[in-house]
């Protein structure tokens, strides 16, 4: 069965910390994406790698970078977190078109 | 140009009945819109998806309209069930790589009993 896993479900952080979001899939996919999910506002693209190594800037990069050093895991990193990056993330990887998500990972900047 | 915009936000139905999602789009160079139903505490994942040479696509009781003049496209839910509850994306995708999608805004779905 076709699965991403985000290892972090709820993250709890403070202003100003480093955070790093891990997911992996287990699909041999070449394509790994970020999303960002906020009420109202649906999903907006902040990163995606379509192969290792390589990456591209989604619609709302500002405050993100990521990395992908192999090809099932691709990583969302805040260098210094901020309230306004209270939200769901949500991984996803695609080969021919349909996006698999994970779980999500809902991160509380205080 | 890059938006798509999804109405309403919120749908209350009673069981059996008709749900109706709507999306519109400007960029005309979008070749595939997929919609994508989540369940709480859960992923999107995909329910149904149409290209623009066609103006219909039906499965089971989901059917996507897309009219590709007035740059519209809905989903129908015929005979609405309460497990059908859930928050619903549209999406559209402008080239590859595949994947690399421009959702709509979401409807939280409600269907009574």
């Amino acid at each position: 069965d076709v699965k991403v896993t985000q290892s972090s479900r709820y993250l709890v952080k403070r202003t100003g910390e480093k955070v790093f979001l891990e997911c992996v899939q287990d699909m041999d996919h070449e394509n790994m994406f970020w999303y960002r999910q906020d009420p109202g506002l649906g999903l907006r693209l902040i990163y995606f790698s379509y192969d290792v190594k390589m990456k591209e800037k989604g619609d709302i990069p500002e405050g993100y970078s990521v990395s992908r050093e192999k090809k099932e895991r691709f990583s969302l990193i805040l260098e210094s977190a901020s309230t306004n990056q209270t939200s769901m993330y949500l991984c996803a990887s695609s080969n021919t078109g349909e996006l698999f998500f994970g779980e999500g990972s809902r991160l509380t900047v205080l | 140009q890059q938006q798509v915009k999804q109405s309403p936000q919120s749908l209350i139905v009673q069981k059996g009945g008709i749900s109706i999602i709507n999306c519109a789009y400007e960029n005309t160079a979008f070749d595939y819109f997929p919609w994508y139903q989540q369940f709480p505490g859960k992923g999107p994942a995909l329910l149904i998806a149409i290209r623009p040479d066609v103006s219909e696509k039906k499965e089971g009781r989901f059917t996507i309209s897309f009219n590709k003049s007035a740059k519209q496209f809905s989903l129908h839910i015929m005979d609405s069930q309460p497990g059908d509850s859930a928050t619903y994306f549209c999406a559209a995708r402008k080239g590859m790589p595949a994947g690399k999608l421009i959702f709509g805004q979401g409807t939280t779905l409600q269907v009574k009993p």
